[in-house]
């Protein structure tokens, strides 16, 4: 079955440092994957995705994610946290061997809620 | 563009009562998928539309059910309301023939069960 995991409920990182949030991910194919940021109250906003290619993909707001195959892990980073960064950041895989083309399962994971401190 | 539409934004229910929440999708995208959001259990997908057939389903009960118009806009209706029920209800939308394609996501419906 496929699955994501965030290990992490928190990560607090202070302004200016690098920052990471981390996924690991379980599918029978290759894997679509994605990262969303929520905001309170919000809905999700799309930030980057890794489809095939450079295993180094660049999103928003400086945002970037390192697709590792061997790892099954595609972790978020930005070189340099902003207070603005705080936010609820959700890894999500899709698995398109399955689903007959259907574009709009995705499993996400639990979340991992960023607090960037000034 | 406007994005996502879903309305209500807030809503209060009673258990037993019955609910609809309507989504009005990015124009021109073909798809439109359901989530369910709670603290306990994340986010959980419901269903899709495309071109106003159901292309998959989540695993819910079926007191759950959705539609998709013509228009693409699309509307899921939560009967005989539990408790558990209470949740954000997002809506998103895709183009819906893109390998690959990221979905697009509303605010969410914010439904509150008494």
């Amino acid at each position: 079955a496929q699955s994501v995991a965030q290990p992490e409920d928190q990560v607090n990182v202070a302004e200016g440092n690098p920052l990471t949030v981390k996924c690991t991910y379980s599918v029978s194919g290759n894997p679509y994957l994605f990262w969303y940021v929520q905001y309170p109250n919000r809905g999700l906003q799309f930030l980057l995705k890794y489809i095939t290619g450079d295993n180094l993909v660049k999103g928003s707001y400086g945002f970037e994610a390192e697709f590792n195959k061997s790892q099954t892990s595609f972790h978020l980073k930005k070189p340099s946290a902003l207070v603005s960064d705080s936010a609820l950041y959700f890894c999500a895989v899709r698995d398109p061997s399955n689903y007959g083309g259907s574009q709009g399962n995705l499993i996400f994971g639990k979340g991992t809620k960023l607090s960037v401190k000034p | 563009k406007a994005g996502v539409t879903q309305t209500p934004r807030y809503l209060i229910k009673t258990r037993g009562q019955q609910v609809t929440l309507s989504c009005s999708p990015i124009s021109g995208h073909r798809s439109v998928s359901w989530y369910q959001q709670t603290p306990g259990q994340g986010l959980q997908f419901l269903f899709e539309y495309f071109s106003e057939t159901q292309r998959n389903k989540g695993n819910f009960p079926g007191r759950f059910s959705g539609r998709q118009f013509s228009n693409s806009r699309s509307e899921m209706n939560v009967s005989t309301l539990e408790l558990g029920d209470s949740a954000l209800y997002l809506c998103a939308s895709s183009p819906g023939q893109v390998v690959g394609g990221e979905l697009f996501f509303g605010e969410g419906s914010r439904l509150t069960v008494l």
